[in-house]
């Protein structure tokens, strides 16, 4: 079975300093992973994917994420935080035998304060 | 161009009655799916829609739950004899379709703003 983990309820940064939201998944297969972001009371926005290539990913809004085959993780990073930023993550892997449904992880909540 | 959009935002209903959820996708995207989100947690998946049909429906909880596409555009979930347990954020996504001949090609999914359905 594919699954994803979010190790952390909750990530709280401080404006202008760097963010890692951390992922790790567990997949049988190559896997083909994406992060979304939530903001209240509206659906999930698309970031960015790995499918295959570079391990370092550039997606929306100056995010990145890191692959690693080795410690199978997928975190979520940007340089730089904005209040802005203060936002549900979801990170999920496809599921290519039936169709591409994509498995969530419970969410991480990062608040970035100024 | 204009994203994914669900209707109605929010759907209050007495438990017992029959809802329906419509979504209408992207134009051009032929895969659609239905997820359910429950407070505090991820997207879970319902059913998903290839076209015209159902080619995946294994997410779908039990026989209270069936969904339509029936001319590969809009979709409607629809839920009899409602419970409180089916109190969630009803979210449709649709993409295009995978393509694997010259180069695979893995689309991500574009979701709508959700149905907030409460069941009293």
């Amino acid at each position: 079975a594919q699954s994803v983990a979010q190790p952390e309820d909750q990530v709280n940064v401080a404006e202008g300093n760097p963010l890692t939201v951390k992922c790790t998944y567990s997949v049988s297969g190559n896997p083909y992973l994406f992060w979304y972001v939530q903001y209240p009371n509206r659906g999930l926005q698309f970031l960015l994917k790995y499918i295959t290539g570079d391990n370092l990913v550039k997606g929306s809004y100056g995010f990145e994420a890191e692959f690693n085959k080795s410690q199978t993780s997928f975190h979520l990073k940007k340089p730089s935080a904005l209040v802005s930023d203060s936002a549900l993550y979801f990170c999920a892997v496809r599921d290519m035998y039936q169709g591409g449904k994509l498995i969530f992880g419970q969410g991480t909540e990062l608040s970035v304060k100024p | 161009g204009a994203g994914v959009s669900q209707t109605p935002s929010n759907k209050v209903t007495e438990k017992g009655k029959y809802v329906e959820l419509r979504c209408d996708p992207i134009s051009g995207h032929t895969a659609l799916y239905w997820y359910r989100q429950s407070l505090g947690q991820g997207p879970e998946f319902l059913i998903y829609f290839q076209g015209t049909g159902a080619a995946d429906d294994s997410g779908l909880p039990n026989d209270r739950f069936f969904a339509v596409r029936p001319e590969g555009s809009v979709s409607t979930l629809k839920i009899q004899r409602t419970e409180r347990g089916d109190s969630a954020v009803y979210l449709c996504a649709s993409s295009f379709k995978e393509r694997v001949y010259r180069g695979l090609r893995i689309y991500e999914q574009y979701f709508g703003p959700g149905t907030r359905l409460t069941v009293t």
